[in-house]
């Protein structure tokens, strides 16, 4: 079956701290991934994706990626985090297997305490 | 650049009365995708279209859900007879596509419409 999976429904941190987001996905075939954030009442904004190349992926305010093949997986990180980063965070995978849709995972709730 | 607009941002209705909602893409972006979203979960994909033509539907949308794109720039979604169970984020997507493919692009979402069906 086509999925996406975030492992941890809600990750709290401490100001400053690093954290990492998980994702894996279930796919045969190549497959493209991003990861979106929502902040309160807000729709979705790209924070990177990753579709060939480097498997290593920096997007804005800090955040990369590492897309693992043979893991499947595509963990969100940050070294260092702000209390801004509260915020709902979103894996999606998209290719031939998925169709021109987005598939979505149930999202990962980040709080950034200080 | 204005990114993707939609209206209304909130809505409220009773048990069985329609509703519509309205999608405003980035300008020049040929494909336009709903999504539903409800507490808890990620969106999950309504359809979508390139230009004016509707190319895909999941079978989340039943036959009280009707989408448009009639010019291939603004869409509505229209939603008949509302059920308790429709309440959810309704969001908008636009995407530029140059290829056929299209697998690779950026869709760019909009605020939603935010629905609660009393």
């Amino acid at each position: 079956a086509q999925s996406v999976t975030q492992l941890d429904s809600q990750v709290p941190v401490f100001e400053e701290a690093p954290v990492e987001l998980r994702c894996n996905y279930s796919s045969s075939v190549s497959v493209y991934l991003f990861w979106y954030v929502q902040y309160p009442n807000q729709g979705l904004q790209l924070l990177l994706k990753y579709l060939s190349g480097s498997t290593l992926v920096k997007g804005i305010n800090g955040f990369e990626a590492e897309f693992n093949k043979s893991q499947t997986s595509f963990h969100l990180r940050k070294p260092s985090v702000h209390i801004s980063d509260t915020a709902e965070y979103f894996c999606a995978v998209r290719g031939m297997e998925y169709g021109n849709k987005l598939v979505f995972g149930a999202g990962t709730i980040l709080r950034v305490k200080s | 650049d204005t990114g993707v607009s939609q209206d209304p941002r909130h809505k409220i209705t009773k048990r069985g009365q329609n509703v519509t909602f309205r999608c405003d893409p980035i300008s020049e972006h040929n494909r336009l995708y709903w999504y539903r979203q409800t507490l808890g979960q990620g969106p999950e994909f309504l359809t979508y279209f390139q230009n004016e033509a509707q190319l895909e539907k999941s079978r989340l949308l039943s036959d009280r859900f009707s989408a448009e794109r009639p010019k291939g720039s603004f869409s509505t979604l229209e939603i008949q007879h509302t059920e308790q169970g429709d309440s959810a984020m309704y969001l908008c997507a636009s995407s530029l596509v140059i290829d056929s493919a299209g697998y690779q692009e950026t869709q760019y979402f909009g605020p939603g419409t935010r629905l609660l069906v009393l």
